[in-house]
């Protein structure tokens, strides 16, 4: 099964919003609310920052928030930190009770 | 709260076998909760392998399956991930991850545990 389609890399400045899309497709994005997001620093493992499209578990910022239309889901990070820096994946479930995850967004704060 | 912890041999020669162990703490398997193992190639995305319930129900990625086998040991409280016919392309660095059933996220992760496949 392929990847679901996020952008290589993106970047903001300290204080500016970023958002990162994850591109589905009927199968998976686009029928479930299913959407998660995973925050992965060098070395380590991931770590979750948005279940179910828009929920957050508890301690994480609410300066991170998800959204969804249609196949494409969204994750907003918004008056950016040096913290920030890091790389994000999407995950969703698909309708043959599997997992994809997409190739991964290198955020870069300037 | 609690913690995952992946266990394996670093390194695989090809063609073998590779059998990784995720030993749960502060946390009982039975009490419900899916059980997954993913991987990470060197600076490539996560992927993932297998999900498993404690009743031993299984879900496998359709790449990876004719060569995976997930299992559950209630009374070790660990789960397990066996994978045949190694190549180059199985090394990666292993994680294993707690993930809420029906809802595919994954909210505790271990810190994974680098596997090598090389002669």
């Amino acid at each position: 099964q392929s990847a679901l389609t996020q952008p290589a890399s993106v970047s903001g400045s300290p204080g500016q919003s970023i958002t990162i899309s994850c591109t589905g497709t009927t199968s998976d994005v686009g029928a479930y609310n299913y959407v998660s997001w995973y925050q992965q620093r060098p070395g380590k493992a991931p770590k979750l920052i948005i279940y179910n499209v828009r929920n957050r578990p508890s301690g994480v910022s609410s300066r991170f928030s998800g959204s969804k239309s249609g196949n494409t889901a969204s994750l907003t990070i918004s008056g950016l930190q040096a913290e920030d820096e890091a790389n994000y994946y999407c995950c969703s479930i698909t309708n043959r009770n599997t997992l994809r995850f997409g190739g991964g967004t290198k955020l870069t704060v300037l | 709260q609690v913690q995952l912890q992946e266990s394996g041999p670093g390194l695989v020669t090809p063609s073998e076998t590779l059998f990784l162990t995720c030993s749960v703490s502060d946390y009982s398997i039975s009490n419900g909760y899916y059980w997954g193992w993913f991987r990470q190639p060197p600076g490539k995305g996560l992927e993932w392998i297998a999900t498993i319930y404690h009743s031993g129900d299984t879900y496998y990625n359709p790449s990876l399956k004719s060569r995976v086998t997930m299992s559950v040991d209630t009374s070790r409280n660990h789960f397990s991930l066996r994978l045949t016919s190694l190549t180059a392309a199985d090394t990666a660095v292993y994680f294993c991850a707690r993930e809420m059933p029906g809802e595919g996220y994954m909210d505790v992760w271990g810190k994974g545990t680098t596997v090598t496949v090389s002669s």
